[in-house]
């Protein structure tokens, strides 16, 4: 079954840069999509894509079945859930993704 | 409206009830997605439509589960008998095309309890 792995808490001091690792079996998924999600708030797209790349705070890097998303200086403000996801095969192209990892900042 | 709309935002039923949740996408998106995520696991694929083409139902978890879509509008799931490991947040999505790199544009979800 295709799957998408991902730790299930990561907690970093405020100001750090945090690290949340992700990797997958899809077999043909060359991209990562990584989102972030407030409980009771709809997922929010950060970055995504086949290459490494940057948006504003966030960084993602890339391989052919891993990736990190790296967000910079990171605040309290930024505890919430963040989604892996990979397109998976077939007609439908749905993404699979992660089971999340919560994100927790301490001051 | 800018955004994906789903309603209610919350559901309580008792089981063996059936229910209906409601998504209305973004306006033009030929593409819609319904997911569904129980307490501490990830997002559940469950079915998904693209424009006139038959719905891919892969991600439906039983026969009590069913979705529709009129066009490229509104879109309704339907859980027929509930169960009490029904109760989940029903997420909708839709993106413009449908395509793998398409962004997908959720909405708040509906919360769903069954006792």
């Amino acid at each position: 079954k295709d799957q998408v792995f991902q730790p299930s808490t990561v907690a970093s001091s405020e100001g750090a840069v945090v690290e949340i690792f992700c990797n997958h079996s899809v077999s043909n998924a060359y991209n990562f999509f990584w989102y972030l999600h407030f409980p009771g708030c709809a997922p929010r797209l950060l970055v995504k894509g086949s290459k490494p790349s940057q948006q504003g705070r966030y960084n993602m890097t890339y391989e052919r079945f891993s990736s990190s998303l790296l967000i910079l200086q990171v605040r309290e403000a930024d505890a919430a859930v963040y989604y892996c996801a990979v397109p998976g095969c077939g007609s439908a192209r749905q993404l699979t993704f992660g089971s999340g990892t919560q994100l927790t900042v301490l001051p | 409206g800018a955004g994906v709309s789903q309603s209610p935002s919350n559901k309580v039923t008792e089981k063996g009830k059936d229910v209906e949740l409601r998504c209305d996408p973004i306006s033009g998106h030929t593409a819609l997605y319904w997911y569904r995520q129980r307490l501490g696991q990830g997002l559940e694929f469950l079915i998904y439509f693209q424009g006139n083409s038959a719905p891919d139902k892969s991600g439906l978890p039983s026969d009590r589960f069913s979705a529709e879509r009129t066009g490229e509008s509104v879109s309704t799931l339907t859980i027929q008998r509930t169960q009490q490991e029904d109760s989940a947040v029903y997420l909708c999505a839709s993106s413009l095309g449908g395509t793998t790199n398409e962004k997908l544009f959720f909405g708040s979800g509906t919360q769903l309890s069954v006792l």
